[in-house]
C-alpha cells in the first residue's frame, strides 16, 4: 500500500519548457488535489478533482492545468513553466470530508 | 473563498510548557477542521482533526477547540517535547455529500521545543 505518489521527486526547467507531473493513488479515494508550497505563504490549492473526469480551480490556477482521466491518477501540467513557478508542488487524496493524504513533494526549480 | 488565519507563526516554548496555536476562518459554511503537521523536508500529516457539530477533541498531549459563533479554533499541545518541534498547518473546508471543495490552510506556525 503504497498511498500517495509523485513523480518526479526533483526537477529543473529552463523557461517556457513543459512538464507533466503525475500523482498516483492507491486508495480508492474520490478527491484528488494539488497544492503549491512557498516560504511563507502555506500551501495554496492549485486545481482539484471530486472524481474521474472532474477538474476544478482552486486559489491559484493560472499557468497550471490537470487532467483526471483515471481515479488513480490526477496530472497536474505546466504548458510554459516561468521563474515564479518556482515551488514544492504536493497532491493529496481523500474521502469527501476526511484526511487527506498527501504524497512526499516534487520540488520544481525553473530557471 | 474561503480565508483562513493563522497565528503565531512563529511559537518557541520550553520543553514541558504548553503551545497553544489560533486560528480563524471566514466561511461559516466550513464544517471539517483538519491540523497537520510538517517536519523540514517532509509531507504534512494529520494529527488530529474536529468537525463542526463538536466542539473539543483530544488525543493524548494534543486538543483541538472550536467556537462555530467565533470563527475560530485552536489547537492545544501539553508537556511539549523536543520531537513536537515542526510547522504546523491549520486548514478548513466544507463538504456537502454531493461535492467538496478542497482544504484551505493557514500560513503555518513554526513551533520550536527549547530544552
Amino acid at each position: 500500500n503504497a498511498g500517495v505518489t509523485q513523480t518526479p521527486k526533483f526537477r529543473v526547467l529552463k523557461t517556457g519548457q513543459s512538464m507533466t507531473l503525475l500523482c498516483a493513488q492507491d486508495m480508492n479515494h474520490e478527491y484528488m488535489y494539488w497544492y503549491r508550497q512557498d516560504p511563507g505563504m502555506g500551501l495554496r490549492l492549485i486545481h482539484y478533482s471530486v472524481g474521474e473526469g472532474t477538474t476544478a480551480k482552486g486559489e491559484v490556477p493560472d499557468g497550471y492545468n490537470v487532467s483526471r482521466l483515471k481515479k488513480q491518477n490526477f496530472l497536474l501540467g505546466l504548458e510554459s513553466a516561468a521563474p515564479s513557478q518556482t515551488s514544492v508542488y504536493f497532491c493529496a487524496s481523500s474521502y469527501v470530508g476526511q484526511e487527506a493524504f498527501f504524497g512526499q513533494g516534487t520540488r520544481l526549480t525553473v530557471v | 473563498g474561503e480565508n483562513v488565519e493563522q497565528h503565531p507563526s512563529t511559537l518557541s516554548v520550553q520543553e514541558g510548557d504548553s503551545a497553544v496555536i489560533k486560528c480563524t476562518y471566514s466561511d461559516s459554511a466550513s464544517n471539517y477542521f483538519p491540523w497537520y503537521k510538517q517536519e523540514l523536508g517532509k509531507r504534512p500529516q494529520l494529527i488530529i482533526d474536529i468537525r463542526s457539530n463538536v466542539g473539543e477533541k483530544k488525543d493524548q498531549r494534543i486538543a483541538v477547540t472550536l467556537n462555530k459563533t467565533a470563527k475560530h479554533f485552536s489547537l492545544h499541545i501539553t508537556e511539549t517535547q523536543p520531537e513536537d518541534s515542526a510547522v504546523y498547518f491549520c486548514a478548513a473546508s466544507w463538504d456537502s455529500g454531493g461535492g467538496a471543495d478542497g482544504l484551505t490552510f493557514g500560513k503555518g506556525t513554526h513551533l520550536i521545543i527549547q530544552p
